[in-house]
């Protein structure tokens, strides 16, 4: 099991520029979840999918961020037009079926910053 | 509502002694309680869960948690702490039927030789 996989781990970009985040899903989890981390606030959830379908994405912070999850192995974060607080390292997870007692699997994360 | 407090944001210890990272919960019906760790660089690892049954709960790497429910607390342990332990760890909460788990916002752990 390779775990969850995340692409690029490291991207530097220009203010205004567009932004997308990849993740590969460990096979057969249901669950997908977008997370940023910052010194300032932490882990926080963006959004999270459930058979592909959105379910709550009221932690996306603006207009600026979309998620899309087109099959159950691939989902994408994206960022449009990009600002320089955007500035974090963003984890994705998945999750097996919607059991309270499953753990989360989170991939290595990608470094963003936007300068 | 669902919340996790980690009350101390850097926790040092000499390596040998025993190690404590605290947490305390608040949610409402039976709570689901996990641990996971952080090294540099790398996502969240999965350390250990409480569901039901034994307050004390063993986990990866030696850890263990014991679980208090008139403290709502579920503090990590280890009687032993290596150099390797450095990391930063989260306390997340699940229960009250939401699927979503609450996190700390992480202490970090420093194992000096």
């Amino acid at each position: 099991d390779a775990g969850v996989i995340q692409s690029p781990r490291h991207e530097v970009t220009e203010m205004g520029q567009e932004v997308t985040l990849r993740c590969k899903p460990i096979s057969g989890h249901d669950y997908l979840f977008w997370y940023r981390q910052t010194m300032m606030r932490g882990l926080e959830l963006l959004i999270y999918f459930n058979n592909n379908v959105p379910i709550d994405d009221s932690g996306m912070p603006e207009d600026r961020f979309s998620a899309k999850m087109p099959n159950a192995s691939f989902s994408t974060l994206k960022i449009q037009p990009s600002e320089p607080r955007d500035s974090a390292v963003y984890f994705c997870a998945s999750s097996l079926t919607p059991k309270e007692s499953s753990p989360l699997h989170f991939g290595n994360g990608t470094r963003l910053t936007v300068t | 509502a669902q919340s996790v407090a980690q009350p101390e944001d850097q926790v040092k210890v000499a390596e040998g002694n025993p190690l404590t990272v605290k947490c305390t919960y608040s949610v409402s019906g039976n709570p689901y309680l996990f641990w996971y760790v952080q090294y540099p660089n790398r996502g969240l690892q999965f350390l250990l869960k409480y569901i039901t049954g034994d307050n004390l709960v063993k986990g990866s790497y030696g850890f263990e948690a014991e679980f208090n429910k008139s403290q709502t607390s579920f503090h990590l342990k280890k009687p032993s702490a290596l150099v390797s332990d450095s990391a930063l760890y989260f306390c997340a909460v699940r229960g009250g039927g939401s699927y979503i788990p609450t996190f700390g916002r992480g202490t970090s752990l420093i194992v000096h030789p």
